[in-house]
């Protein structure tokens, strides 16, 4: 069957790094962007990072621009999240998830997550 | 910067009330909106995609569509399974992905 299966989060101390993983399986890996998307204690859904099929091309959330890197592997079927110069403020369950997309009759795409991982927890403080 | 938000935080209902969360953007040029459902401790479920098309395997109780730069999910009739909580997400030129603030959907 499909899966996403995170791993790598932990406690880092501010201004530090750490590299997350996540596993696909069930499905053809190279055919499918792949999003991170996190969610802080108690509150809401935050998009974080999107790779697309080819890994060609990444698109970030304004407050990670710049610290974090999303990269792909596709021998391994794995997609990462590199985080650096982390903050409090990045405390939260970190989601890898799948891209779908549609394609309208007029040739206009669509893209969804229509697959998510059980998430892994990132929490930065000294 | 865009700007979107999501209405209202919280409604209590009753079963087989019907029930309407709207999400607002100042652009919806290039835009579509794609709908998650989210229960405690568990990773969203993809509702809606697109705007308007139900994911497969999702009640038809479960619609979407548009009104301008409104965005609105509607549950016809709500079951007991549906107490969660609602996220949209904004695709703005495919590059930008913005979820709203979430609705939390609980019992009257």
């Amino acid at each position: 069957q499909v899966q996403l299966v995170e791993s790598g989060g932990g406690v880092v101390q501010p201004g530090r790094s750490l590299r997350l993983s996540c596993a696909a399986s069930g499905f053809t890996f190279s055919m499918y962007g792949m999003h991170w998307v996190r969610q802080a204690p108690g509150k809401g859904l935050e998009w974080v990072a999107v790779i697309r099929n080819d890994g060609n091309d990444k698109y970030y959330e304004d407050s990670v621009k710049g610290r974090f890197t999303i990269s792909r592997d596709s021998s391994k079927n794995t997609v990462y999240l590199e985080m650096t110069s982390l903050r409090a403020e990045d405390t939260a369950v970190y989601y890898c998830a799948r891209e779908d997309d549609e394609t309208s009759s007029v040739g206009d795409y669509y893209y969804y997550i229509d697959v998510w991982g059980k998430g892994t927890t990132v929490i930065v403080s000294s | 910067d865009i700007q979107m938000t999501q209405s209202p935080s919280s409604l209590s209902a009753s079963v087989g009330d019907r029930i309407t969360i709207t999400c607002r953007t100042d652009q919806s040029i290039d835009t579509y909106f794609n709908w998650y459902q989210q229960k405690p401790g568990k990773a969203p479920k993809l509702l809606i995609y697109a705007t308007y098309n139900l994911q497969r395997g999702v009640p038809a109780r479960f619609s979407g569509r548009d009104s301008g730069t409104d965005f609105i999910l509607t549950i016809s009739s709500l079951q007991p399974e549906d107490f969660a909580t609602y996220y949209c997400q904004q695709s703005y030129r495919n590059i930008r992905f913005i979820f709203g603030q979430g609705t939390r959907v609980e019992m009257k």
